[in-house]
């Protein structure tokens, strides 16, 4: 049981390049969410869902999409990446009730030049 | 609109010392409380959640307690340890939204 993972672990990108952020769960949870975490601010939410195939806009969701094609997967997309976008992006999971605890990945330090 | 605030926002103590950490609400409508655990360079741990229902959980040495009305909650850790240094973090469920409502975290240092 692996829990939630996240790919890659670290990534440099260059102004205007894109990329996309892979979030696995193995725990069967419907909810998956998609923080970003910045120097002595709380985590903010980007995107979460809430089942296979739904999305829906969290608190900073500008230049930033997501999939969840698969009830395991979200895939967090950078289409031009922005200095502003230097963050370590967390991805977490929970069960079908938003009131329980979540479930964290190891986080993907991104740093863009 | 929420916030959470936690203060201070790092803290060092001698080994064996029981001590307190703070968080505080500006919305008394939260559904829970939850606390979590950051080690440098890795994902978040939960630690205790309380619903809004609840005066306070118990794990262990950790202690967290919940007043709605005053808008603070407190994690209590006794009989410190190196082991427990980290940061930790409180989050607001707001019952109106998915959305958790996250304090910047207070980063604790148990000296040996």
């Amino acid at each position: 049981n692996a829990g939630v993972t996240q790919t890659p672990k670290f990534r440099v990108l260059k102004t205007g390049q894109s990329m996309t952020l892979l979030c696995a769960q193995d725990m069967n949870h419907e909810y998956m969410y998609w923080y970003r975490q910045d120097p002595g601010m709380g985590l903010r939410l980007i995107h979460y869902s809430v089942g296979e195939g739904t999305t829906a806009k969290g608190e900073v969701p500008d230049g930033y999409n997501v999939s969840r094609l698969k009830k395991q997967n979200f895939l967090l997309g950078l289409e031009s990446a922005a200095p502003s976008q230097t963050s370590v992006y967390f991805c977490a999971s929970s069960y079908p009730r938003y009131q329980e605890t979540q479930y964290f990945g190891p986080g993907t330090r991104l740093l863009v030049l | 609109k929420q916030e959470v605030t936690q203060i201070p926002a790092a803290l060092s103590v001698p080994e064996g010392e029981n001590l307190v950490l703070n968080c505080s609400f500006t919305d008394s409508a939260i559904y829970n409380l939850q606390w979590f655990r950051q080690d440098p360079g890795k994902g978040l741990t939960s630690l205790l959640l309380i619903q809004s229902s609840q005066r306070e959980q118990t794990s262990g040495r950790l202690n967290a307690s919940l007043d709605k009305s005053s808008g603070r909650s407190t994690l209590y850790i006794a009989a410190s340890q190196p082991g427990d240094s980290a940061t930790y973090l409180c989050a607001g469920g707001m019952d109106s939204n998915y959305q958790l409502i996250w304090g910047a975290g207070t980063k604790l240092i148990i000296k040996p």
